[in-house]
């Protein structure tokens, strides 16, 4: 069964970088029928796609982060994760990384999620 | 790129039918027919339950479907059951591989 963890840090200080870690397991991260993707809820409001990557490390980006954001794969650990700078309060938010099927528009298997909070 | 539009709460009966709708523009979900639903319980893990605008994803319901008329998708879920009451989240593919999702919608069951 494939399981997805998100990790790293739940309290981020203003202006900094959030880092957070997606680890895969019961599957391979290079099988090239998947992308591998960031999406967040911030407190009260919908899922906000983040990005997305493949195992080739070819990465897609929401237009309005992308001037923040970085996704990037590690093959050797099984894992990709997220760095999201300049890092504000409404920045605050539920993280989720999901699985995206190629021949499938959508995320079929996702992390619980980690709620990562931006305050001094 | 907008969020797409949801109803913040929809509601209904057990047994009966409820539709929440997802409005977008013709560059998202008018464009395509790649809009995905998911069901939210607090806490948890989202769950696929609608893809490419009508598929089923193996184990869901076939009370669960999905449809599109325009810039609008809709979720129906026939034959309510209290298991059904969690958050529904729409998604579509918004071109250059891009996706946007909704502002999603809290079903209440009655």
């Amino acid at each position: 069964q494939l399981q997805l963890q998100e990790s790293g840090p739940r309290l981020v200080k203003p202006s900094e970088t959030l880092s957070l870690i997606c680890t895969v397991s019961g599957g391979s991260i290079s099988s090239s029928a998947y992308y591998w993707g960031w999406i967040r809820q911030p407190p009260g409001q919908g899922l906000e796609w983040i990005g997305s990557i493949y195992y080739s490390g070819n990465t897609y980006y929401n237009p309005s982060l992308k001037s923040r954001v970085t996704i990037s794969v590690d093959t050797s650990k099984n894992q990709f994760s997220l760095k999201l700078n300049s890092v504000t309060a409404a920045d605050t938010a539920v993280f989720y990384c999901a699985r995206q099927p190629t021949v499938m528009v959508s995320w079929d298997y996702w992390g619980q999620g980690t709620l990562v909070a931006v305050s001094s | 790129q907008s969020a797409l539009t949801q109803p913040a709460s929809v509601s209904g009966s057990p047994g009966q039918s409820i539709t929440i709708s997802c409005t977008g523009t013709s560059s998202d979900v008018g464009s395509y027919n790649l809009v995905s639903w998911y069901q939210h319980h607090p806490g948890q893990a989202p769950k696929l339950m609608i893809y490419e605008g009508n598929k089923r994803p193996s184990g869901v319901s076939n009370r669960i479907s999905g449809s599109k008329s325009g810039n609008t998708a809709s979720l129906t879920i026939s034959g309510l059951q209290a298991e059904d009451e969690a958050d529904y989240h729409c998604c579509s593919y918004a071109g250059s591989s891009t996706y946007v999702f909704g502002g999603g919608t809290k079903l209440t069951v009655l």
